[in-house]
């Protein structure tokens, strides 16, 4: 089964740092574009990040760049989102999604179940 | 990165027609193409049209999307109850900044 399970999530200060990882099974990771995407509580949703199959390509929302860094290791089949300078208007549901299945459609069919992120003092 | 314009809701009751526009600008819908998102409530979101107008295999034909130009919408035929959610409109945008994703702003289907 083609699956995605993100963690890392919590409750952290307003300036302060947390690494959300998500870890991808039931496919071969390293063929395959991933990306986050974020949804604050009441919202809608909202791309964060993308990272080509080889990590050699990445892309970031204006509302996180120079803040956010995403990663990929290919050996372990995981996702990474460093996530530095934290603030209040980062609270969200933060999940991976890939275009797996209509891949090479540029559409998320596969999502993880999302990990909650709260920036609160 | 620019936002896709949706309405924020839209109703009908068990088996009408229900449509929902996404207007968009030419660095976006204009030149990719458009994916709808269903998102019932509490859970991750699910790809119900991809490349205009194609279903992943599961969604039943009841839903249908097009595109015409800077626009596009999606097309709920058949309403059920089941389908009342929240539903959005993406597309990647060949922005100046730099490529991005960017979703529609979302528009809650009520099934009266």
């Amino acid at each position: 089964e083609v699956q995605l399970v993100e963690s890392g999530g919590g409750l952290v200060q307003p300036g302060g740092s947390l690494r959300l990882s998500c870890a991808a099974s039931g496919f071969t990771f390293s063929s395959y574009e991933m990306n986050w995407v974020r949804q604050a509580p009441g919202k809608g949703l909202e791309w964060v990040s993308y990272i080509s199959s080889s990590g050699s390509t990445i892309y970031y929302a204006d509302s996180v760049k120079g803040r956010f860094t995403i990663s990929r290791d290919n050996a372990k089949n995981s996702l990474y989102l460093q996530m530095n300078s934290l603030r209040a208007e980062d609270t969200a549901v933060y999940y991976c999604a890939s275009s797996i299945l209509v891949y090479p459609n540029d559409a998320f069919d596969i999502w993880g179940q999302g990990t909650m992120v709260t920036v609160s003092s | 990165q620019s936002v896709l314009t949706q309405p924020p809701s839209a109703s009908g009751t068990p088996g009408q027609r229900v449509t929902i526009s996404c207007s968009g600008s030419s660095s976006n819908i204009g030149s990719n193409t458009v994916n709808w998102y269903q998102q019932l409530p509490g859970t991750a979101p699910k790809l119900l049209i991809y490349s205009n107008n194609q279903r992943p295999s599961g969604v039943p034909d009841r839903f249908s999307g097009s595109k015409s130009g800077t626009s596009a919408s999606l097309a709920i035929s058949g309403l059920q109850s089941e389908d009342e959610a929240d539903y959005y409109c993406a597309a990647w945008d060949d922005s100046l900044n730099g490529p991005g994703y960017v979703f529609g702003t979302g528009t809650k289907v009520t099934v009266l």
